[in-house]
């Protein structure tokens, strides 16, 4: 079983919309939590931290749920710019989900 | 400026040919990692460095070499490529263990 799995998408939405995704971990243990921006292949920018109560940063929300080992993302009033693949990452070895594409349409 | 400098950018070489990919961190990171990035498949790590001297495999090990003797650079290499390591190639360093992990650029590796 791969260590971080990501539903692949593709999550196509209009511009405005609310879309939400999740990413699983096996590894229990696990501390560090993260999600990642990919665009085009260039190499991935950290979007935000994971923290155990949730937090949200603008738009964004990640959400930490440690019984059903997930991480989930939510992007609210979604724009063009919202365009990419959003990576996450678990653990101490920093195991890479293999991404979530979102296309934001005008 | 803190950045992690990988070279060269984009790389075509012939099977069998040994080649070594550069890394180079300025901030002093314990922590240093190889992953390749195929398309449908995310990014999978490849070795991975704790501190200088401790290197540990990943989850694609296989045909790749990595060293690490000073703190700062952590070159990948491969001693005999093969097609099927065709890829996109991305070096990583962190500081403290929740903090983010910082990328370089990347290296395109084409092996005909």
């Amino acid at each position: 079983r791969k260590e971080v799995e990501q539903d692949p998408g593709p999550f196509n939405v209009p511009e405005g919309a609310t879309v939400a995704f999740n990413c699983t971990y096996s590894n229990s243990a696990s501390q560090s939590f993260f999600w990642y921006r990919q665009d085009c292949r260039k190499e991935p920018k950290l979007l935000m931290s994971v923290y155990s109560s949730g937090n949200e940063d603008g738009r964004f929300t990640a959400q930490l749920n440690r019984a059903s080992q997930y991480i989930s993302l939510l992007i609210r009033d979604s724009k063009l710019s919202d365009s990419a693949t959003y990576l996450c990452v678990a653990g101490y070895k920093l195991s890479f989900g293999a991404g979530t594409t979102v296309t934001v349409r005008a | 400026e803190a950045q992690v400098t990988q070279n060269p950018r984009y790389l075509i070489t012939v099977t069998g040919k040994k080649l070594t990919v550069t890394c180079s961190q300025n901030m002093n990171h314990e922590y240093m990692s190889w992953y390749r990035q195929d398309p449908g498949l995310g990014l999978r790590q490849i070795y991975y460095s704790m501190n200088v001297e401790v290197t540990d495999k990943g989850d694609v090990p296989e045909g790749y070499k990595v060293s690490r003797k000073e703190k700062r650079n952590f070159p990948l290499i491969l001693e005999s490529p093969s097609p099927n390591q065709t890829s996109l190639y991305f070096c990583a360093s962190r500081g403290r263990m929740n903090e983010k992990l910082f990328f370089g650029s990347g290296t395109q590796l084409s092996v005909l």
